[in-house]
């Protein structure tokens, strides 16, 4: 059984950066890509960015310069910071497990930005 | 805006059928496969259909999905109150090198 677990900080004020780390236990992490996806309170889906096992990222172009996924391999885990957050980024946090099938999801993390 | 167009709602009764929409380009939909979730009010989305038509182990075979050129359709039979939810079309833009998603649509069982 896939399990992803997710975990970071809630709160943030405006130009501090989102940190936010995705577990993966009970399958391979290898051969997968690894995304980060947000939801904005009553909205719909947003793609933030990917990383495929090797390492390699494909980030969403209105994140791409704010944005960095990178892999822990030795942990099964992945991360996600997006630098000089403003209130637009208050969203709720998913981390998955695919690309166009995103087969496991992970619980979701709320973070708000506010002064 | 998203990059691909979804009914914001539709409706049906009990046990009858419902079809959402999903409309896209050949950057998208049109070469790449298509995904539908399903989330439920306060949890995470869940996988119903991958590879435009394919079912993961433990959804209903009430629940299907179809292509055909740079749309998609999701297709929900023997309506049920437990469909209550948005749902979710998504695939990968090879133009934009991204993921994409529909902006979702609200299934109101009447």
């Amino acid at each position: 059984q896939v399990q992803l677990q997710q975990w970071g900080a809630g709160l943030l004020k405006p130009s501090e950066t989102l940190s936010l780390t995705c577990a993966v236990s009970g399958g391979s992490f290898s051969t997968y890509y690894w995304s980060w996806i947000r939801q904005t309170p009553g909205k719909g889906l947003e793609w933030v960015g990917e990383i495929h096992h090797s390492g390699s990222t494909n980030y969403s172009p209105s994140l791409k310069s704010r944005v960095t996924i990178s892999l822990d391999t030795a942990n099964n885990q992945f991360s996600l910071k997006l630098r000089s957050v403003t209130a637009a980024d208050t969203a709720v946090y998913h981390c998955a497990r695919g690309r166009e099938r995103l087969s496991y999801w992970g619980q979701g993390t709320l973070v708000t930005v506010s002064s | 805006q998203s990059v691909l167009t979804q009914p914001p709602s539709v409706s049906a009764a009990p046990g009858q059928k419902v079809t959402i929409s999903c409309s896209g380009s050949s950057s998208n939909i049109g070469n790449n496969y298509v995904s539908w979730y399903q989330q439920l009010p306060g949890t995470a989305p869940k996988l119903l259909i991958y590879d435009n038509n394919k079912r993961p182990s433990g959804i209903p075979d009430r629940f299907s999905g179809s292509k055909s050129g740079t749309s998609a359709t999701l297709g929900i039979t023997g309506l049920q109150t437990g469909d209550e939810a948005d749902y979710y079309c998504g695939t990968w833009d090879s133009s934009l090198s991204s993921g994409v998603f529909g902006g979702g649509t609200k299934l109101t069982v009447l």
